[in-house]
């Protein structure tokens, strides 16, 4: 089946850690989201990419970091500078930048601090 | 961009149609209105989206007024499993207008 996957489901951060988020498409999209979600209230943009090798700043990018060296792959960092990371974690993938380009989700990861 | 704005929360009875309203008076000619969804703790899911006529699938029907500055999603005969929040989204043809989600309206359909 086609689909996003995220990986893991959830997550644990130690004070001062570096985590990695995964998130892989097999839908054949050249454009990935990531977007961060706190409890009652909407999606903030992370990052997003419109093609491989390339990425782009969102709204709330401090503290995160991103790769996007193979197509299906766009695996999201939360670093020790990001104070508050705990959230629900979304990352997206559309066919491309144009018209009509659906967002397709993942099913998120929730990431708490120990 | 256009802005939208929603209902914070809505009820409706299980076998009614649920009837969700958007109010997009800034939205320009070339802005699609766009619909998702999120169940509990889910990524948000596609269900509709239109430009200027009323739009129909399996999901849902979507009524866009002819000025265009507002709309309604319709679920005709909703389910317990349509409890969700509801975001409508607007966004520009063609361009790299990023969809903007709000808090949307949380929907609870009872029995």
């Amino acid at each position: 089946d086609g689909g996003i996957t995220q990986s893991p489901k959830y997550l644990f951060r130690k004070e001062g850690q570096n985590v990695t988020l995964s998130c892989e498409q097999n839908l054949n999209h050249d454009a990935m989201y990531w977007y961060r979600q706190d409890p009652g209230q909407g999606l903030r943009l992370i990052y997003y990419s419109q093609i491989v090798n390339d990425f782009q700043k969102g709204d709330i990018a401090e503290g995160y970091s991103v790769s996007r060296e193979k197509k299906e792959s766009f695996p999201l960092t939360v670093t020790s500078a990001q104070k508050n990371p705990t959230a629900f974690y979304l990352c997206a993938s559309s066919i491309d930048w144009g018209a009509k380009n659906i967002q397709y989700f993942g099913a998120g990861t929730r990431l708490s601090v120990l | 961009d256009a802005k939208t704005t929603q209902p914070p929360s809505m009820d409706c009875a299980e076998g009614r149609a649920a009837n969700l309203p958007c109010n997009h008076s800034t939205i320009s000619g070339n802005e699609y209105v766009y619909w998702y969804r999120q169940i509990h703790s889910q990524g948000p899911q596609y269900i509709i989206h239109g430009l200027k006529n009323n739009e129909t699938n399996e999901m849902a029907s979507l009524i866009i007024t002819e000025d265009r500055k507002s709309s309604t999603l319709i679920l005709p005969h909703a389910t317990l499993r349509d409890t969700a929040v509801y975001y409508c989204i607007v966004r520009v043809k063609g361009g790299s207008y990023i969809p903007t989600f709000g808090r949307g309206t949380s929907l609870i359909v009872h029995p």
